[in-house]
């Protein structure tokens, strides 16, 4: 299996543009979560989706953050208007199964840069 | 306060050190504990679980849980360069699928 797929693997935009960041998780897997990384706050869950449908969304910062599970293998998270704020690496993370045990795999994320 | 608190480091040692990697918690309600080792520019990942209390040992890692102390240890016996990385503890409750993660402490082994 190729695991966690994002792209793009690097984005620069400018303050105010729309930016899409994609993911496909490991195939049969139930659980996708969307995760932003920085110096400052560290790993943050923003929000998970179970068999597709989202679950805990109480982390996305505030409404110009959006996201998206059309189907079990491709996610997508929207920024719009992106802020320089914005800026992080941005993680998404599969998991299996829950409960006992929580192993999320983890993509090799998409490290934005908004000017 | 943060729910979970880790010492960001950097932490530096010589090829062949002990390395200990902590954090606190503050939420009772976490059973499940969890390792990630994060290399540079990549994603981190899973190298330890634990439930509730007790010890787990895998190779030269060592993962503790003292639930009454609200403390998670990990242990790297014979530190190798290739451990160098940053080391995430992670939590969770019971119920839900959220991880709570410490912010990371940077390591470094120097050969």
């Amino acid at each position: 299996d190729a695991g966690v797929i994002q792209s793009p693997r690097h984005e620069v935009t400018e303050m105010g543009q729309e930016v899409t960041l994609r993911c496909k998780p490991i195939s049969g897997h139930d659980y996708l979560f969307w995760y932003r990384q920085t110096m400052m706050r560290g790993l943050e869950l923003l929000i998970y989706f179970n068999n597709n449908v989202p679950i805990d969304d109480s982390g996305m910062p505030e409404d110009r953050f959006s996201a998206k599970m059309p189907n079990a293998s491709f996610s997508t998270l929207k920024i719009q208007p992106s802020e320089p704020r914005d800026s992080a690496v941005y993680f998404c993370a599969s998991s299996p199964i829950r409960g006992s045990q929580e192993t999320q795999y983890f993509g090799p994320g998409t490290r934005l840069l908004v000017l | 306060q943060k729910e979970v608190e880790q010492d960001p480091g950097p932490l530096s040692v010589p090829e062949g050190a002990i390395v200990s990697l902590n954090c606190t918690y503050s939420n009772s309600a976490f059973q499940y504990f969890m390792w990630y080792r994060q290399y540079s520019r990549k994603g981190p990942e899973l190298l330890m679980y634990t439930y509730s209390s007790g010890n787990k040992e895998d190779g030269r890692f060592t993962a503790q849980v003292d639930k009454s102390s609200k403390y998670i240890s990990l242990f790297i016996r014979d530190s190798q360069p290739s451990d160098s990385a940053t080391y995430l503890c992670a939590m969770k409750e019971t119920s839900g699928s959220r991880l709570t993660f410490g912010e990371g402490t940077q390591l470094t082994v120097n050969p």
